[in-house]
């Protein structure tokens, strides 16, 4: 089962800062955080990943609770290209298996 | 780099039907393999993952079955189709597990069973 809790939809103005909010309340110290994105019939897309730091790249940045039951993935200045199904899921090293849940449907509105 | 392909692409085929969906990986060796489905609407469910050749792990009992016949070549199969079989399926790969190395994905196929 996935380890992850996500709202179901969430909508953000274009140009805006989109905060897609992720608990994983029961993560353990050696899970990584992994957000990727799915637009309607694509393969999901990588975007970020994260263990106890705060992360930034070219796409987004991850933001990660000191108690790290949370965290927030952030676009910065959302387009309608952002439009798309938002997964958070953790894995531990050493493991193959990456779990995904049902995800955030983020729809950006111009 | 490393690129991953799957077909066909989209497929219509009849209940009772069998199946057959390939997914090739270039650029990496000994790479972990990964089939998903997708149902309309739902989000991805774990099918098989394969850490070598020869070597498949089943994560939901189900009518399909995975084959690694070889380093970077995975397929996923069904004797005879069933309804419910419809939807998108997913190939992926990734490498070293001990890393917080990610997950790539293919450009799916579409299954329709009528």
């Amino acid at each position: 089962d996935a380890k992850t809790t996500q709202p179901p939809s969430m909508d953000c103005a274009e140009g805006r800062a989109a905060n897609l909010p992720c608990n994983h309340s029961t993560i353990s110290g050696n899970e990584y955080v992994y957000w990727y994105r799915q637009i309607h019939s694509q393969g999901p897309q990588y975007i970020i990943h994260g263990l106890k730091n705060n992360e930034t790249n070219e796409m987004a940045s991850l933001i990660i609770t000191e108690d790290r039951k949370s965290s927030t993935l952030i676009l910065p200045h959302a387009t309608l290209r952002d439009t798309a199904v938002y997964y958070c899921i953790v894995r531990a090293s050493g493991t193959y298996k990456y779990i995904f849940g049902t995800g955030t449907r983020l729809k950006v509105l111009a | 780099s490393q690129t991953i392909h799957q077909w066909p692409a989209t497929l219509v085929q009849p209940v009772g039907s069998p199946l057959s969906l390939e997914c090739t990986v270039e650029g990496t060796s000994n790479p972990n393999l990964y089939w998903y489905r997708q149902a309309a609407g739902r989000g991805l469910q774990l099918l098989f993952y394969s850490v070598g050749i020869g070597q498949i792990s089943s994560e939901v009992p189900q009518n399909l079955s995975a084959s690694r016949p070889q380093d970077r070549q995975f397929i996923l199969s069904s004797k005879k189709l069933l309804l419910s079989d419809s939807g998108f399926y997913l190939c992926a790969w990734s490498t070293d597990i001990r890393l917080g190395n990610t997950i790539y994905f293919g450009e799916g196929s579409w299954l329709t069973v009528v």
